[in-house]
C-alpha cells in the first residue's frame, strides 16, 4: 500500500506564475488535508477536502489561493501570481475518517518563489 | 479553538541521555493528542497518539508520553537518547468529535543528540 504521494518534491517558479501542487491520498483514504510549513514555524493547516467537496478552507488565503479533489485523480493546490512570500513546503495528508484518527504524511513539495 | 504551546526550539542532549520535550495544550473538548517526527527534509511520521484510556502512550522507537489532564500536558520522553532521534518533533491536537476535525500543531522543538 503505498503512503501518500506529493509531486512535485521540490517546484521553482518565477513571480507571477502559476504553482499547481499535487497529492494522491493513500488507497481508501477519502479524507485530503493541506498543510504549509514556513521556515521556523509549525505546519498551518489550510484546507480539509473530501472527494468533490471542500469541508474547511479557513486557512486558506483568500485570493490566489486554491484546492480541489475531483472524484478522480489527485487532490491540486494551485497558487495562482505566486509571490516570494509563498515559498513553503506544502504538506498534504490523508486519513480513512477525519484526523481524529491517523494521518498520514506526504514528504511535501517544497515551492521556491524566484 | 485548540492551540498547542512547544516551548523553546531547540533542545540538546547526549547519546545515552534522557529526552523530554514538553507540549501544552488548550482544548474546549476532550483532546486527541499526537506527537510527530520530521526528519530532513522529510514529511512528517507519527509517533504516537492519544485517544482514549490509558493516559501513558507508548509509540515507535522507545518513546512514549503521558496525558495530563490536569496539567493539560502531554510531554514526550525517551530514557536514552540516540544519534538517530536527532530531528524535528510537533505536538498536535484533534478534537475527537470527528466532524470537521483537523490537527492543530506546535511550533516545533528541535533535538539535537551530541555524541
Amino acid at each position: 500500500n503505498a503512503g501518500v504521494m506529493q509531486n512535485p518534491r521540490h517546484l521553482v517558479r518565477r513571480r507571477g506564475q502559476e504553482a499547481r501542487l499535487r497529492c494522491s491520498p493513500m488507497k481508501g483514504h477519502s479524507h485530503v488535508y493541506w498543510y504549509r510549513q514556513l521556515p521556523e514555524e509549525g505546519l498551518k493547516f489550510m484546507v480539509y477536502l473530501q472527494k468533490e467537496n471542500i469541508i474547511d478552507e479557513s486557512g486558506m488565503p483568500k485570493e490566489r489561493f486554491s484546492a480541489e479533489f475531483p472524484k478522480e485523480g489527485p487532490s491540486i493546490l494551485r497558487i495562482q501570481q505566486v509571490v516570494r512570500g509563498d515559498s513553503a513546503a506544502y504538506f498534504c495528508a490523508s486519513s480513512p475518517s477525519g484526523m481524529n484518527t491517523e494521518a498520514f504524511f506526504g514528504q511535501g513539495t517544497r515551492l521556491t518563489v524566484v | 479553538a485548540q492551540s498547542v504551546t512547544q516551548l523553546g526550539s531547540h533542545v540538546s542532549v547526549s547519546e545515552g541521555a534522557l529526552v523530554l520535550l514538553r507540549c501544552n495544550y488548550s482544548s474546549s473538548v476532550p483532546p486527541y493528542l499526537f506527537w510527530y517526527v520530521q526528519y530532513p527534509n522529510q514529511g512528517l511520521q507519527l509517533l504516537l497518539k492519544y485517544t482514549t484510556g490509558a493516559t501513558l502512550v507508548k509509540g515507535i522507537n522507545g518513546f512514549e508520553a503521558e496525558f495530563k489532564k490536569s496539567e493539560t500536558s502531554f510531554h514526550l520522553t525517551k530514557p536514552s537518547a540516540h544519534m538517530s532521534d536527532a530531528a524535528e518533533y510537533f505536538c498536535a491536537v484533534s478534537d475527537y468529535t470527528g466532524a470537521n476535525s483537523k490537527l492543530t500543531f506546535g511550533k516545533g522543538i528541535t533535538l539535537s543528540v551530541r555524541p
